[in-house]
C-alpha cells in the first residue's frame, strides 16, 4: 500500500496564478482532510469530507475550494493564489470506527510546500 | 468546543535523559487520545494511542496513559535518543465532531549526543 501520497512535493507560484493539490488514499477510507502548516501555528484544517461527492469547510478556508469526486481522492484548488498562502500542506485520511475502537486515527501525506511570490 | 493543551517547547534534552511531554485536553464526550510524531520534512505519523480512561498507549518507548480524572495524556519516555529529535503533537478525536480530530499546537523536541 502506498498509503496517502500528495502531488506535487514543490512548488512556487506567483501571485494570482491557480493551481490544484492532488491527494490520493488507497486505504478505502471515508474520511479526507487537508491542513495547512505554519510556523508556529500548529496545524490549521482547511476543508475535509466524510465521504466522496461531500466537502465541508474547516477552520481557514477562505482562499481554497475542494472536490471529491471519487472516494479516494481529494482534491484542493487555489483559484488566485495569494503571498499568504505560502506554507505546507498536508492531506491525511481516516475512517470513522465504531463505538468503543479508535476514532479518526489519520494517515497524512509527505506534504507539499508551496510558495507563493 | 473540543481544545488539546500542550506543554511549550522547545525541549532540548541530553540524549539518555528522561522526557515529559504534558498535555491535557477539553473535550464534551469521551475521546479517543492520540500522540503523532513529524521528523523533520516529513508528514505526521500516528505514534500511540488510546481509547478509554486508564488505557496505555506505547510504542518504540514511548508511553501515555489516559486520565480520565485529570484529562490528561502526557507523553513519556525514560531514554530519549537523537533520532527522537522531532515534532510531537497532542490530538483527540470524538464521534460528535464529524470526523475531524482537534491538534495541540506541537511540541519540539531537541535531542543533543
Amino acid at each position: 500500500n502506498a498509503g496517502v501520497t500528495q502531488t506535487p512535493k514543490f512548488r512556487v507560484l506567483k501571485t494570482g496564478q491557480s493551481m490544484t493539490l492532488l491527494c490520493a488514499q488507497d486505504m478505502n477510507h471515508e474520511y479526507m482532510y487537508w491542513y495547512r502548516q505554519d510556523p508556529g501555528m500548529g496545524l490549521r484544517l482547511i476543508h475535509y469530507s466524510v465521504g466522496e461527492g461531500t466537502t465541508a469547510k474547516g477552520e481557514v478556508p477562505d482562499g481554497y475550494n475542494v472536490s471529491r469526486l471519487k472516494k479516494q481522492n481529494f482534491l484542493l484548488g487555489l483559484e488566485s493564489a495569494a503571498p499568504s498562502q505560502t506554507s505546507v500542506y498536508f492531506c491525511a485520511s481516516s475512517y470513522p470506527g465504531l463505538a468503543g475502537e479508535v476514532l479518526n486515527e489519520q494517515y497524512f501525506g509527505p506534504g507539499t510546500r508551496l510558495t507563493v511570490t | 468546543g473540543d481544545s488539546v493543551t500542550q506543554m511549550e517547547g522547545p525541549v532540548t534534552l541530553s540524549e539518555e535523559a528522561f522526557l515529559t511531554i504534558n498535555c491535557t485536553y477539553t473535550a464534551t464526550g469521551y475521546p479517543s487520545l492520540f500522540w503523532y510524531v513529524q521528523y523533520p520534512g516529513e508528514g505526521l505519523q500516528l505514534l500511540l494511542k488510546a481509547t478509554k480512561a486508564d488505557d496505555k498507549g506505547s510504542n518504540k518507548g514511548f508511553e501515555a496513559t489516559y486520565r480520565k480524572e485529570t484529562t490528561s495524556f502526557h507523553l513519556e519516555k525514560g531514554s530519549v535518543q537523537v533520532s527522537d529529535s522531532a515534532v510531537y503533537f497532542c490530538a483527540l478525536s470524538e464521534s460528535t465532531n464529524a470526523g475531524k480530530s482537534t491538534f495541540g499546537d506541537g511540541t519540539t523536541l531537541t535531542v543533543k549526543p
